[in-house]
């Protein structure tokens, strides 16, 4: 069974970068599917961030593309979000998912991070 | 971007029927694919996945969850509700990128 789990620190300072590794087990990431971020902020609206596929490119939302990079270490079976100049407005759970066709079949747990100084 | 739109809010009494409806700003559907998705989320979990491609039931799912509609406008029915289903619905869309979802629905007890 695929499991997901989420990790990184839960407060990042403004204009700082966030940075959270999915880690997996179950499945190798190189084997295939998209592997995905997706944040859901207080108040509860979700937003899909990106995601690396299993050769390694990378799609993101256009609303971060200049702030965000999605990489992997495939010996670790682990992929990354960063976020760069982070903001109040970046205060979040934090998902790693599998999109199979574009369907969140598997996620993580989701790791809260709070943007304050 | 593809927009979701869903009641913020839904009361059922338990046993009965609960109807949470999903609104797209544009179709999500391609020839007879409809690319509309359903997952629920209780306080302190992961969203789960319900229903993939409008009325396909995921593993494990009950068969009281059900979903139907396309083009622009879903429904994912609860029938008979039970305490358990206290939680939020959220439609998703995979039609095009972003990926995008609704604000949920956040089903309440009478």
């Amino acid at each position: 069974e695929i499991q997901l789990q989420e990790s990184g620190p839960g407060l990042v300072k403004p204009s700082q970068s966030l940075s959270l590794t999915c880690s997996v087990t179950g499945y190798t990431i190189t084997s295939g599917y998209d592997w995905s971020w997706i944040r859901k902020f207080p108040g509860n609206k979700m937003e899909w961030m990106g995601y690396i596929s299993y050769s390694g490119s990378t799609n993101y939302n256009p609303s971060l593309k200049s702030r965000i990079s999605i990489t992997r270490d495939t010996s670790k079976n682990q992929f990354f979000l960063q976020l760069n100049s982070v903001t109040t407005e970046d205060t979040a759970t934090y998902y790693c998912a599998r999109p199979h066709q574009g369907v969140m079949d598997a996620w993580g747990q989701g790791a809260s991070v709070t943007v304050s100084s | 971007d593809i927009v979701l739109t869903q009641s913020p809010v839904l009361a059922v009494s338990l046993g009965q029927r609960a109807t949470i409806s999903c609104r797209a700003s544009q179709s999500v559907s391609i020839s007879s694919i409809n690319l509309m998705h359903w997952y629920q989320q209780k306080p302190g979990q992961q969203p789960k996945l319900l229903i993939y491609r409008a009325s396909n039931l995921a593993s494990g799912i009950p068969a009281r969850f059900s979903g139907s509609g396309s083009g622009t406008d879903f429904t994912l029915t609860i029938d008979p509700v039970q305490a358990d289903d206290i939680a939020a619905y959220y439609c998703q869309q995979s039609r095009e990128s972003p990926f995008t979802f609704g604000s949920g629905t956040k089903l309440e007890i009478k």
